[in-house]
């Protein structure tokens, strides 16, 4: 079954402690990207990645980081999280970046 | 002003009604216009794929662009209580063969019995 992977699905972490939000895709997609959902703001894309190894900034970066060394998998990284990125994120994947875009189930992440 | 407008509602509309969402945009740029749906505690999922100017329709559901009027709409007929859900625009032009999508923030509709 085409998917892609989001973990974990919920994520209550403290100020300042470092965390990695997993996406892993199994459709061979080149262009995988991850967006924060919030009520009023709708969908904002963060990072945006074209290939392996090839990464680009979204609309709203700060704070994250992002790699891309296998073509299936895309995680995000939270060095320092802060309150203002509680948020619903989503992984996303497609095969161009005009196509079709799949998405994960999303992760809930609340940054105390 | 955002580069995508999209009212976030809610629209309550009673089952069998025929539903209009639309979404403006300022981009002209843009060619490239979709609709996704959402259900609560799920990731988006497209609905309808649409490029440049003109009608589509697939069953219950017709997207329309305007390119002139920087104008799209979705209408869904004999609209259902599983319709219920957050519908969002998305759009994006082609540069190089890449882009980065533009999403609205979304129109929540309830369709009730």
């Amino acid at each position: 079954e085409a998917q892609v992977t989001q973990n974990p699905r919920y994520l209550i972490t403290v100020t300042g402690k470092k965390l990695t939000v997993t996406c892993s895709q199994n459709m061979n997609h080149e262009y995988m990207s991850w967006y924060r959902q919030d009520p009023g703001l709708g969908l904002r894309q963060i990072y945006y990645s074209m290939n392996v190894e090839v990464t680009d900034k979204g609309d709203v970066p700060e704070g994250y980081k992002v790699s891309r060394k296998e073509k299936r998998n895309f995680p995000l990284i939270l060095e320092s999280p802060s309150p203002n990125q509680t948020s619903l994120y989503f992984c996303a994947s497609s095969f161009s970046g005009n196509t079709e875009a799949f998405f994960g189930q999303g992760t809930r992440l609340t940054v105390v | 002003q955002k580069e995508v407008e999209q009212d976030p509602g809610p629209l309550s509309v009673p089952e069998g009604a025929i539903v209009s969402l639309n979404c403006t945009y300022s981009n002209s740029a843009f060619q490239y216009f979709m609709w996704y749906r959402q259900y609560s505690r799920k990731g988006p999922e497209l609905l309808m794929y649409t490029y440049s100017s003109g009608n589509k329709e697939d069953g219950r559901f017709t997207a329309q662009v305007d390119k002139s009027s920087k104008y799209i709409s979705l209408f869904i007929r004999d609209s259902q209580p599983s319709d219920s859900a957050t519908y969002l625009c998305a759009m994006g032009g082609s540069s190089g063969g890449s882009y980065i999508p533009t999403f609205g923030r979304g129109t929540s509709l309830i369709v009730h019995p």
